[in-house]
C-alpha cells in the first residue's frame, strides 16, 4: 500500500495561489493519485485524479513529476470557502482489491 | 438522485450494545466502503465490497461485520460497542469510468459510544 505523506495544515490568503503537495514514495505502477476535499460534518468530495503528468479541471490541477513519488494540487485564486481538509489518495483502480487508504490530510486555512 | 444516503446520522450507545449502520447508494455502484474518522484524523478504511455478496477487510476490521446482500445497500454492524469506537462513520461507493474512479461519500454517521 502506497503511504502518503502530507503537510499538517497551511495557511494562505484571498486570492492567492496555493500548492498542497504529498510524497508517496512507494506509489506502484498501476497507482492513480486522487485528491479530496472535505468540509467540516461533511464526506470528503473528489477534486481532481491524475496518473502522470499534468491534470486541470475547472477547480484545480495536478501536477505529477516523472518519477511519480509525489504530487502537488494547485488551487488558483483560493477564496474564504476553500477553507477544508485535503486529502491525498494513492491508490489501485484495475483490480478488485480496494485497499483505499487516506492519509492524515492538509488542513489549509483561508485568510482574509 | 440522492447519491449515498447514510441512516442514522446521529446515535448514542452504551458499551455492549449492538447497532447496524446502512448505506445505500442509487448510483449503481459496483465498489462500497465504510470508513472511521476520528477527531483530527484522516479517515480509516474498515471494510469495503466490491460487489453484491462480497465483502473484505480493510485496515481497521476489528469490532466491526458489514455485508452487502443487495447492490444497493452496504451494511456496518457493531455486535458489541466500546468506547474506542466512538467515531463519525462515512459510507462511499465507487465505479470505474474509462481509467478514472472517483469515490463518493455520504454525509456521515456520528457515533459516540458510553
Amino acid at each position: 500500500l502506497a503511504k502518503t505523506t502530507q503537510p499538517i495544515s497551511m495557511d494562505s490568503y484571498e486570492g492567492q495561489e496555493v500548492n498542497i503537495t504529498c510524497s508517496h514514495n512507494n506509489i506502484a505502477t498501476n497507482d492513480y493519485i486522487t485528491w479530496y476535499q472535505q468540509f467540516p460534518s461533511q464526506g470528503p468530495r473528489f477534486i481532481i485524479q491524475g496518473y502522470k503528468t499534468k491534470v486541470t479541471n475547472e477547480v484545480a490541477s495536478l501536477f505529477i513529476p516523472a518519477d511519480r513519488k509525489s504530487s502537488t494540487l494547485s488551487l488558483p485564486r483560493v477564496s474564504l470557502s476553500d477553507t477544508a481538509v485535503y486529502y491525498c489518495l494513492v491508490g489501485d483502480f484495475s483490480g478488485s482489491a480496494r485497499q483505499l487508504t487516506f492519509g492524515s490530510g492538509t488542513q489549509l486555512t483561508v485568510l482574509p | 438522485n440522492a447519491g449515498v444516503t447514510q441512516t442514522p446520522k446521529f446515535r448514542v450507545l452504551k458499551t455492549g450494545q449492538s447497532m447496524t449502520l446502512l448505506c445505500a447508494q442509487d448510483m449503481n455502484h459496483e465498489y462500497m466502503y465504510w470508513y472511521r474518522q476520528d477527531p483530527g484524523m484522516g479517515l480509516r478504511l474498515i471494510h469495503y465490497s466490491v460487489g453484491e455478496g462480497t465483502t473484505a477487510k480493510g485496515e481497521v476490521p476489528d469490532g466491526y461485520n458489514v455485508s452487502r446482500l443487495k447492490k444497493q445497500n452496504f451494511l456496518l454492524g457493531l455486535e458489541s460497542a466500546a468506547p474506542s469506537q466512538t467515531s463519525v462513520y462515512f459510507c462511499a461507493s465507487s465505479d470505474q469510468t474509462g481509467d478514472n474512479e472517483k469515490l463518493f461519500f455520504g454525509s456521515g454517521t456520528q457515533l459516540s459510544v458510553l
